[in-house]
């Protein structure tokens, strides 16, 4: 299996509303990422987990909240979130969540996120 | 800090004509460059990376990049374009950080193949 898989495809909530964006890997990955993505702009990094450790946080805000609950799985909870949130949620994996080694990033689909 | 730059916002080449994507890089040390891929409504895909070695790259779907370190470039090519190759194409740079492999985009090329 050499797939990123997100769940849901898309997502409308209201701002008062709690949902979490599932992604899953089974590639043996120790790295994940969570990348926010405007349209026709470049991903934004939000998160990186490296063995199931917040290793990067880009000074998201607390309406988002990630969590690795093991090395296959990736959510991102979503509380409160503002119209401005609305957006494409890119998960990504790569082999060594190290840091010193240059593995490229595998993408899963995406997340296409509205918020009303 | 590591980052690349894309130049063109745009880029049209007719099917069957070779097709560059342009990118230029600004890092401190030696420099892990990436191109990736997204179509509409999708994830990005990988297509090639330069870490170090040979300076002519060859990646999937028959693209190859060139690294050129003294113009600081490492601009994606192929020979002859197809219109499924249309697409916004990103380059990018691997930054150097404790915390992980941390990936920094250009603003990405559209490419339009057309007939």
């Amino acid at each position: 299996d050499t797939e990123v898989t997100q769940t849901p495809k898309h997502l409308v909530m209201g701002m008062t509303n709690k949902k979490s964006l599932k992604c899953e890997q089974h590639m043996g990955h120790r790295a994940m990422y969570w990348y926010k993505q405007k349209a026709k702009k470049p991903p934004e990094l939000m998160f990186v987990y490296s063995y199931e450790k917040l290793s990067i946080n880009e000074s998201v805000p607390s309406r988002f909240s990630p969590e690795c609950p093991n090395s296959s799985l990736l959510n991102l909870h979503l509380h409160a979130l503002q119209p401005e949130d609305s957006a494409l949620y890119l998960c990504a994996s790569s082999q060594d969540g190290s840091g010193v080694t240059y593995n490229e990033q595998f993408f899963g689909p995406g997340t296409r996120l509205t918020v009303l | 800090a590591q980052s690349v730059a894309q130049p063109e916002d745009q880029v049209n080449v007719a099917e069957g004509n070779p097709l560059t994507v342009k990118c230029t890089y600004s890092v401190s040390g030696n420099p892990y460059l990436f191109w990736y891929v997204q179509y509409p409504n999708r994830g990005l895909q990988f297509l090639l990376k330069y870490i170090t070695g040979d300076n002519l790259v060859k990646g999937s779907y028959g693209f190859e990049a060139e690294f050129n370190k003294s113009q600081t470039s490492f601009h994606l090519k192929k020979p002859s374009a197809l219109v499924s190759d249309s697409a916004l194409y990103f380059c990018a740079v691997r930054a150097i950080t404790g915390g992980g492999n941390k990936l920094t985009f250009g603003t990405g090329t559209q490419l339009k193949v057309e007939l």
